[in-house]
């Protein structure tokens, strides 16, 4: 199996970038994705193949890779944007989550 | 619209087994290639995902829990079920069913289940 690691909190005030990496061996060979989750709901894609944005998703998410990272941006981090995000990839038959990111924007 | 909706037990005890099924709704499970999945999330902690299975009935299994998990499907039902033995209190989780597009990644998920385990 693999790990997917990423940083258990980030904090922005409304207006500025958040930035949320994730890192993993397996990110070097497979897409990564990105999904939101805010409390008591199921999570929502975001990011998917490292960078692209699905439709209904505001164009402050962005997503980029180098190497065995991927980054999660959210440029003008609004009030709303505050949830837990988790990185996602596949490989050899095994799905894996990221630890999962608290964003917290206030 | 694709629908998912778990359904099951909300309290299992210690050493038995847990089993819930999803039900897909707004289109046939068989249709596309697509993969059915399970995720859970212990209260307050990250994602995990469980094991999948294609109509065919060929599955995959975290390999953390895989000698403990069954995933079926029945087609004529549009269902796809989980069967967890000898659970203990690390069990408990709120419980996903999802699809997940090119086999891989969830698209469509329901709404999760909590499930307890407690005596």
């Amino acid at each position: 199996s693999y790990e997917l690691t990423q940083p258990s909190s980030v904090s922005v005030s409304p207006g500025q970038t958040a930035r949320i990496t994730c890192s993993g061996d397996v990110l070097a060979k497979k897409y990564a994705r990105w999904f939101q989750q805010k409390p008591g709901q199921a999570p929502v894609l975001v990011i998917y193949k490292d960078s692209e944005r699905p439709s209904g998703i505001p164009e402050r998410f962005s997503g980029s890779s180098s190497g065995t990272t991927v980054t999660l941006t959210i440029s003008g981090a609004q009030v709303e944007d505050e949830a837990d995000y988790y990185c996602y990839s596949a490989a050899d038959n095994n799905l894996v989550f990221g630890g999962g990111t608290k964003l917290t924007v206030l | 619209q694709v629908q998912l909706q778990e359904s099951g037990p909300g309290l299992v005890k210690p050493s038995q087994t847990l089993s819930l099924t999803c039900t897909v709704s707004g289109g046939s499970i068989s249709s596309g290639s697509y993969y059915w999945s399970w995720i859970r999330q212990p209260a307050g902690k990250g994602l995990e995902w469980i094991g999948r299975i294609y109509t065919s009935g060929s599955t995959n299994y975290n390999p953390s829990l895989k000698s403990r998990v069954t995933i079926s499907v029945d087609t004529s039902k549009n269902q796809f079920s989980l069967k967890l033995s000898s659970v203990t209190a690390a069990d408990t989780a709120v419980y996903y069913c999802a699809r997940l597009a090119a086999g891989t990644y969830p698209d469509y998920w329901g709404q999760g289940t909590l499930v307890t385990v407690s005596s």
